[in-house]
């Protein structure tokens, strides 16, 4: 079956530092790839995604590539501020038995200290 | 604007109790899901739905039951039956029906803890 694994947390950076947190999956076909942030006490909320190899995704200065051939989706910010600091999920999206079938990574905190 | 409500923010009931949580979508979504988060664990699918009157087990739907009576709503119920129930508990939908690539939208969730 599918599964997506990223980089546990959490992660602590200084306000303005780059950030990148890893994310690999492994999928039979050929899904999409999503990042959501959790902010606390909040459901998630879809940050970028790439439906497609080499496509890139971005908004609010993340960034992500769809990597096929290391099957990675990686998340980026060249710099970080305290706002950022939340759960970022990974996820991709296929299809099984006709349904929409989407698995979740299991999170990485991110921490951003002034 | 549209999106989806989830409530109560908080539940508490007694061990032993079932208990129903709202979910309703003003989205025109034809999927929906339900998810558990426990701490450390990431989301787990519980239930989903890609239309009315229909809905497929998740991962663990074990001591959990669904209905899809409207297009807008689908509620959760946490039976007895369920060993662990505390949880913080997401529900999501998504355009469904071919649209494999759709992102989901959640709900900002319901927290139960039961004692």
């Amino acid at each position: 079956g599918n599964s997506v694994t990223q980089m546990e947390g959490p992660v602590t950076l200084s306000e303005e530092a780059f950030l990148t947190i890893n994310c690999t999956y492994t999928a039979t076909g050929y899904p999409s790839l999503f990042w959501y942030v959790q902010y606390p006490g909040e459901g998630l909320q879809l940050l970028l995604k790439a439906t497609k190899a080499d496509d890139k995704g971005s908004n609010k200065g993340f960034e992500a590539t769809y990597r096929k051939e290391t099957t990675s989706f990686h998340l980026e910010k060249g710099s970080v501020q305290v706002s950022d600091s939340a759960v970022y999920f990974c996820a991709l999206s296929d299809q099984s038995g006709g349904y929409q079938k989407v698995t979740f990574g299991t999170g990485t905190k991110l921490q951003v200290i002034p | 604007d549209g999106g989806i409500t989830q409530s109560p923010k908080y539940l508490f009931r007694k061990e032993g109790q079932n208990v129903t949580l709202s979910c309703e979508q003003n989205l025109n979504h034809d999927a929906m899901y339900w998810y558990r988060q426990d701490p450390g664990q990431g989301l787990r699918l519980i239930y989903y739905s890609q239309i009315v009157n229909d809905f497929q087990k998740g991962d663990i739907a074990e001591g959990y039951s669904v209905s899809r009576e409207k297009k807008e709503s689908f509620p959760l119920t946490v039976t007895s039956a369920q060993k662990n129930p505390t949880a913080f508990y997401l529900c999501a939908s998504s355009m469904g029906w071919g649209s494999y690539n759709s992102p989901l939208h959640f709900g900002n969730g319901t927290r139960l803890t039961v004692t």
